[in-house]
């Protein structure tokens, strides 16, 4: 069936450093793309966004990219902090192709570790 | 504006009762989707309501169920509950066709 899954469960990251978090979806109809970061007692906050019709979009410190040919998306955090230690998820918008409803499908989570 | 409020935060029940979870939206929310979350696992989600009506449900047993009211303030009711249905039930409320803004959680723990 349609999923989102993400390839590595944990990922330990120099201070300092990049982080790339990936996801691969497997559904092409999808149009719209959202990655969460989870922290500990909290529940899950939205951090970036993209739509389809982009291959790349930019916020503070943080870079999604979206590659539609091999459905694959990914989070690129800049100068890796030690608050950026998480829970990360990534989830797709499935629309409905008979009605105007609509689903979030969320990946199972990548947990980003920071060491000093 | 205020966030997506759930509660009660924290709750401890025996196996075999039922529980239920509220959860206020974001003033102007008109969907309100509900997820569990177990430890090591991703997000599972169980439904959404919109309008007062279930518009998606996952897969998940009948003795899990939801209602929304007019206000768009949501309930989730888990009937018998099992060891297994310990979990962090989140709450997320969306306009249309945006990301959800997702509460603080309730933390079950069945016992």
């Amino acid at each position: 069936g349609e999923s989102v899954g993400l390839h590595l469960p944990t990922l330990s990251v120099q201070e300092g450093d990049n982080s790339i978090i990936n996801c691969a979806y497997s559904n092409s109809a999808s149009d719209y793309f959202i990655w969460y970061k989870q922290e500990s007692g909290k529940g899950p906050q939205f951090i970036i966004d993209i739509r389809s019709n982009m291959d790349k979009r930019q916020g503070q410190r943080v870079t999604v990219l979206l590659n539609k040919t091999v459905k694959h998306l990914s989070l690129q955090i800049a100068a890796t902090q030690p608050g950026d230690s998480a829970v990360y998820f990534c989830a797709e918008i499935l629309r409905s192709s008979m009605d105007s409803n609509y689903q979030l499908i969320w990946g199972a989570g990548t947990k980003l570790i920071i060491k000093p | 504006k205020a966030g997506v409020t759930q509660t009660p935060r924290y709750l401890i029940k025996t196996r075999g009762q039922q529980v239920t979870l509220s959860c206020s939206p974001i003033s102007g929310h008109r969907s309100v989707s509900w997820y569990q979350q177990t430890p090591g696992q991703g997000l599972q989600f169980l439904f959404e309501y919109f309008s007062e009506t279930q518009r998606n449900k996952g897969n998940f047993p009948g003795r899990f169920s939801g209602r929304q009211f007019s206000n768009s303030r949501s309930e989730m009711n888990v009937s018998t509950l099992e060891l297994g249905d310990s979990a962090l039930y989140l709450c997320a409320s969306s306009p249309p066709d945006s990301e959800a803004f997702f509460g603080q959680g309730t933390r079950l723990t069945v016992v």
